[in-house]
């Protein structure tokens, strides 16, 4: 069984340029949840997205952005980069909305110079 | 604010013995506890999970308490195997936000031969 897949898994961009993020979740997961995580420090909570819908946001600028599509699998969009934008980006996918049992992709590892 | 807290960065165990990682929390609205193991440059895995109305789950070597009282919680690992070493990472979920978990800093374990 495939378990959750991001998309690229390496990206380095320019400050001030847009960046775009892919999340396939577990097959039958309705769940997408997004997840930053810097050097040093535990994964900050960015999205999560259930049955397309936002349920929660975390502390993060408008710049960060989501959505989730009718297969559930899930964009995270960042515009105007910044150089603290550089981070290791989780998405986490579950059954339900209530994270009982969150599985995590490999990570997107996001360089902005 | 940092809500879940690991104080330990670091935990060096000889391979057999017990590895007992710390974990404590400020937020008495977390009813759901996970812990997640992380190695360089992949996801964090799931490991082992507790609800709030239990003070202990064992699941093969794994076992973690939960001391609500005292606001901790505590994974333990036995015997610990060299395969063990990584980073690990304590989570929770709350009561009225299930939509995201709050996340430690990390302990990383290294197990020596």
């Amino acid at each position: 069984d495939a378990g959750v897949t991001q998309s690229p898994t390496h990206l380095i961009k320019t400050r001030g340029q847009h960046v775009t993020l892919r999340c396939s979740p577990i097959s039958g997961h309705k769940s997408v949840s997004w997840y930053q995580q810097v050097l040093g420090q535990g994964p900050q909570f960015i999205f999560q997205y259930y049955e397309k819908e936002e349920r929660g946001r975390g502390n993060f600028p408008d710049r960060f952005s989501a959505r989730q599509f009718p297969n559930y699998s899930s964009e995270l969009n960042v515009n105007a980069l910044l150089l603290g934008d550089s981070a290791l980006y989780l998405c986490a996918s579950s059954l339900g909305g209530g994270n009982t049992e969150a599985f995590f992709g490999q990570g997107t590892r996001l360089t902005v110079v | 604010d940092q809500q879940v807290k690991q104080n330990s960065p670091s935990l060096s165990v000889q391979e057999g013995r017990i590895s007992i990682l710390n974990c404590d929390y400020t937020n008495s609205m977390f009813d759901y506890f996970l812990w997640y193991k992380k190695y360089p440059a992949e996801g964090p895995t799931f490991l082992i999970s507790i609800s709030s109305i239990k003070d202990k789950n064992e699941d093969g070597r794994f076992t973690v308490f939960l001391n609500k009282s005292a606001k901790h919680l505590s994974l333990h690992i036995v015997p610990s195997q060299p395969g063990d070493s990584a980073v690990y990472f304590c989570a929770a979920r709350g009561r009225s936000n299930d939509y995201k978990l709050s996340f430690g800093a990390g302990t990383t374990v290294t197990v020596r031969a």
